[in-house]
Formats: structure tokens, C-alpha cells, sequence
């Protein structure tokens, strides 16, 4: 069965200090790995998606990059807007995995 | 360009009511996802919609049904609801050519 697990479940960090989020995945056939953010109470928006291991993406203080059997969502400088709940999501030969997210707090 | 959008926002149901909760895709989108998302956790893959077929179906009873319009727009029914259903239930649509999907703001459903 096709597994996400995401770590660390909650984040807290310095305005500017960089740091790291892990998507753990198992699927049959990855056919794409997708990170999506989330405000409270709102729905989730799209930021990249990464097919094939070796691929990265970025976008502003985003990076995502992606191996055979996880993905890492770096945030370089973060700003208190950066503030969310990060979701990574996997699609397999059926419906689209997502984890439980990573819930990031950015402290001025 | 429109995104995804829901209705209604919030809704406030009985326990053994009915409940019928609306989408309509992003312009150019053909395919229809429903998912509910508990407090603190990711969302969970109801079903999807194209062509006005259920295409692909997640861990979900037969409670939870749904349709898609000619103009690609979806409804999502729940019936005999529970007090486990309240929820955040997502909309997203896409393109049947990419797997990237986008969301609608939601409707927190409430059941008392």
C-alpha cells in the first residue's frame, strides 16, 4: 500500500533560519511527488511537482528536491509569512497519497 | 481565472441528515477530486470524477456518493451522517493530462 510520512510533524524556527523538511514515501509506480501548503482553514496550494529522482524545483525561499524514496522541502531564510502547514503528496497508480504535513512556525 | 471554487463555506448538520456539497473546477480542468481532511491530518482520497464517471474510489462506505455535471462541475452526498464525517472537505480539479491537482478553499462540515 502506498505509504507518506512526513517529518518533523511540527517545525519552529528563527525569521532567516534555514532548515529542512522530509517526505518518506512508498508507492508502486511513482508517477508524480507533489508539496502543497496550507493555511488554517483553507485548502491546500500547489507548489512543485517533482517525477524522477535527481529532479529538483524552486520558488522564491523553496527547493524541493526528490530521491528514490524521499523528498526534502528546503526553505532557505524564512519569513513569518513562510508560516504553514507543508503537505507532501504522492501519486501512484491510484489515488493521490498525501502525509499528514509538517506544521512550520516562523518566529520574527 | 477562477480557481476551484465550493460552496457552502461552513455548513452545520444533524447526525442522521443528509448533506450535498458543491464544486466547480478550474477553467480548462475535466477532472474532479473530493477528499476530507480531518483536524491535524492530511486529506483523504474520497473519489474522482471525469467524463461523469466515478473513476477511481479511496476507503470510503457507500454513504458517500457523488456526480459530475456535462460542465464539469461535482457535487459530493453524504447520507446518514455521522459524527466521525465532521470535517474540512476539499475540492480539486485537473487537468485528466496532468496529475497535478488544485484545491478549492473547502466546506467544514460540522455534524452534531
Amino acid at each position: 500500500e502506498d505509504q507518506v510520512t512526513q517529518s518533523p510533524e511540527a517545525l519552529r524556527l528563527q525569521e532567516g533560519e534555514s532548515s529542512s523538511l522530509n517526505c518518506s514515501y512508498t508507492v508502486s509506480g511513482l508517477r508524480g511527488l507533489f508539496w502543497y501548503r496550507q493555511d488554517p482553514g483553507k485548502g491546500p496550494e500547489f507548489l512543485f511537482t517533482l517525477y524522477s529522482a535527481g529532479e529538483e524545483k524552486e520558488k522564491e525561499r523553496l527547493k524541493a528536491t526528490l530521491t528514490k524514496k524521499e523528498s526534502f522541502l528546503h526553505i532557505t531564510a524564512p519569513k513569518p509569512e513562510d508560516s504553514a502547514t507543508y503537505l507532501c503528496a504522492v501519486q501512484g497508480g491510484n489515488d493521490m497519497r498525501f502525509g499528514a504535513g509538517t506544521r512550520l512556525t516562523v518566529k520574527p | 481565472d477562477a480557481g476551484v471554487t465550493q460552496s457552502p463555506t461552513h455548513l452545520i448538520k444533524t447526525r442522521g441528515q443528509q448533506v450535498t456539497l458543491r464544486c466547480s473546477p478550474k477553467s480548462g480542468h475535466d477532472t474532479v477530486s473530493w477528499y476530507q481532511q480531518a483536524l491535524g491530518q492530511g486529506p483523504q482520497f474520497i473519489f474522482q470524477y471525469y467524463e461523469e464517471e466515478e473513476r477511481q474510489r479511496g476507503n470510503f462506505p457507500d454513504r458517500f456518493s457523488g456526480h459530475q455535471f456535462p460542465n464539469y462541475s461535482s457535487e459530493l452526498n453524504v447520507n446518514a451522517l455521522l459524527l466521525g464525517d465532521s470535517a474540512l472537505y476539499l475540492c480539486a480539479s485537473s487537468s485528466v493530462e496532468a496529475y497535478e491537482q488544485y484545491f478549492g478553499p473547502g466546506t467544514r462540515l460540522t455534524v452534531t
